[in-house]
């Protein structure tokens, strides 16, 4: 199948500092990503959509200056949540959607997720 | 406005039991439908999808849908559940670009010996 990893898999930091969250496809090459945000008990929430080589899209409402996000190859997105405070701590999900159509163009496919405890 | 509503949090079945979880969706063009199951530690991995054609898709694990377009719904059964399906399902709708999903709170499934 398509595999989607994300690392690290949780990670705890100090109020005001920056974290860095991969996400990588292993078997297949993504046009597309995607970085959700899932809050306790809630749905998944898309932050943005990333393209490679180019800005990601923002949805409205998150800060473009606080999650920065970088797509620099076809096979990588990294989320940076940038000052990080305890309102940020979440569960981060990345997904992915093939370039071609053996692994299926039509559909996304997820990571694992990080768990981002800011304190 | 787009929303996907998944009325139960909690669902309780034993073992063997059939399931039936459900999921209503506005969207205000054609809905390309999915289910996605989330297990601890794993990422959603996707159960089934309905873009068009037979209203009763089939997926994996033994689990199939229902596209009702009168309803708004694309609920999810099983005839037989097994304790392995224990976990929190997600449904989603999205674009012909399968781009922007919207999905729903999800339900968590919760099953007795």
């Amino acid at each position: 199948g398509a595999v989607v990893s994300q690392h690290p898999s949780w990670v705890i930091c100090k109020s005001g500092t920056s974290v860095k969250i991969e996400c990588r496809s292993l078997d297949f090459q993504a046009t597309t990503m995607f970085w959700y945000r899932q809050f306790p008990k809630q749905s998944l929430m898309l932050m943005a959509t990333s393209n490679e080589g180019s800005k990601a899209t923002y949805e409205q409402g998150v800060e473009k200056d606080k999650f920065l996000i970088n797509h620099a190859s076809l096979t990588l997105s990294t989320l940076t949540v940038t000052s990080a405070h305890p309102e940020d701590s979440s569960f981060y999900i990345c997904s992915a959607r093939p370039l071609g159509p053996d692994k299926g163009s039509d559909t996304q496919y997820f990571g694992p997720g990080t768990r981002l405890t800011v304190l | 406005a787009q929303s996907v509503t998944q009325p139960d949090i909690h669902i309780t079945v034993s073992e063997g039991a059939s399931l039936e979880l459900r999921c209503n969706y506005s969207y205000g063009a054609t809905p390309y439908l999915f289910w996605y199951v989330q297990s601890p530690g794993q990422g959603l991995q996707l159960l089934l999808k309905y873009f068009s054609g037979d209203t009763l898709v089939q997926g994996i694990k033994g689990f199939e849908a229902e596209f009702k377009r009168s309803q708004s719904s694309f609920n999810l059964r099983k005839p037989s559940v097994h304790w392995s399906d224990a976990a929190e399902y997600f449904c989603a709708v999205g674009p012909y670009n399968f781009n922007k999903f919207y999905f729903g709170s999800g339900t968590k499934l919760n099953v007795k010996p």
